[in-house]
Parts: C-alpha cells; structure tokens; sequence
C-alpha cells in the first residue's frame, strides 16, 4: 500500500518561488508524478520523475530522493493562473499490473 | 484526434438506481483507471485494469463494479450499494509500462437525487 503526504494548502505571491514537498511510504516505486488541477477540471500532467534528482521544464521543476521518500515540485515566477491544486502520485508495480495513487493534493493560492 | 472521453459530463441519479459511466481511449493504452474525488480531497483509486478481462480493486472498490472487454473501454457502474456515491468520477489511461504519465478524461459529476 501506499501513504502519500503533502501540505493541505499553502499561499505564495504573484512573481515568486514556492516549494510544494511530497513525501511517500511504499513498497515499490516505479516513479513518481505531479499534476496540476484547477477547479472542477481534469488533473493535467506536469513532471515525472524516476531516477533521483532535478527535472526541470520552463517555470516548473520536481525533484526526486528515492532514499528518502521525497519529492518536491518548484514553481518559480508565480502567476495568478498557477492558483490550483497540486497532486502528487506515486506509481507502484505490483504482480503484473502497476497502481497510481494520489496523494490528497496541495491548494496553492497565488496573491496579487 | 487521441485522447480519453468520459461520457456523461452530468448525470444524476435517483437512490437505489444502479448507474454507468462510460470511459473510451483511442490512446491505445493498455492500462486504464477510475477515481473518485470528493469535494477538497484528492483522488481515491477505485479500480484498474492492466488488459483487457482483468482488473484489479483500487482501495475503495466496494459499491462499484467494472469491465474490460475492449482495449478501449472501462466503464464504472455505480451500484445501490455504494451508500454515498455524490462525487467526481475520473477515468486515465496510461501505457503499460507505467513510465508515462496517466492522461485523464474530463470526468463525471455524478449527483444522487
């Protein structure tokens, strides 16, 4: 099974960093993903991370510590539209088959 | 073009009724999910599917039921059982190999009236 832990909320300004932590127990790991959901919408698709360390894609980076069971996502020049919630989901093998599961996701609120 | 489409985006329902939602991917993914997402919370996993005729129970499974007789498709029907089916029903798909990320059809907002 898996346990996925993140900050319920969390609110940062318009223009700057912030860190959204994830941290994970499970028994397999076949990477880790983050999503990006605004409200009453589909989750969509922001980084993966396998291998550990630092992915980084335009304003958006996750990083990986699989000794530590530990991810985070670094959103960085903040903008209004960046106000949404942030899932964090881990990929489990299991026999013949794979599992994704989700953490309860972070509300981010961006701030003029 | 490719994607995963959930049908209906509405529906509601009248307690005792059992209902269906419907879930297709011309992705050609072999792996196929549902979820269910209750207001402020994340994504609970009900069932999954790796191929077509097996599938496995997520962690909140009871209440529902699934098929897989297509690559295609995997509906979710919501039974009388299920005490507190309200919610936000989320389909995804993915390639087998799971080092890809899970694309996600638009959902279900499933009322019980």
């Amino acid at each position: 099974g898996q346990n996925i832990d993140q900050p319920t909320e969390m609110t940062a300004t318009e223009g700057a960093i912030v860190q959204i932590n994830c941290t994970y127990q499970t028994s397999g790991f076949n990477g880790l993903f983050w999503y990006q959901q605004h409200a009453g919408e589909a989750p969509t698709f922001l980084s993966y991370n396998v291998l550990d360390g630092l992915e980084e894609k335009g304003r958006f980076s996750s990083f990986l510590s699989r000794s530590k069971g530990y991810s985070y996502l670094l959103l960085k020049e903040l903008q209004m539209k960046d106000s949404a919630s942030y899932l964090c989901a881990v990929m489990e093998p299991g026999a013949g088959s794979y599992q994704l599961t989700f953490g309860k996701g972070t509300k981010l609120s961006v701030i003029p | 073009d490719g994607g995963i489409t959930q049908s209906p985006k509405y529906l509601f329902r009248k307690e005792g009724q059992n209902v269906t939602l419907s879930c297709e991917q011309n992705l050609n993914h072999d792996a196929m999910y549902w979820y269910r997402q209750d207001p402020g919370q994340g994504l609970r996993l009900i069932y999954y599917s790796q191929i077509v005729n097996d599938f496995q129970k997520g962690d909140i499974a009871e209440g529902y039921s699934v098929s897989r007789e297509k690559k295609e498709s995997f509906p979710l029907t919501v039974t009388s059982a299920q005490k507190n089916p309200t919610a936000f029903y989320l389909c995804a798909s993915s390639p087998w190999t799971g080092r890809t990320e899970a694309f996600f059809g638009q959902g279900t907002r499933l009322t019980v009236v």
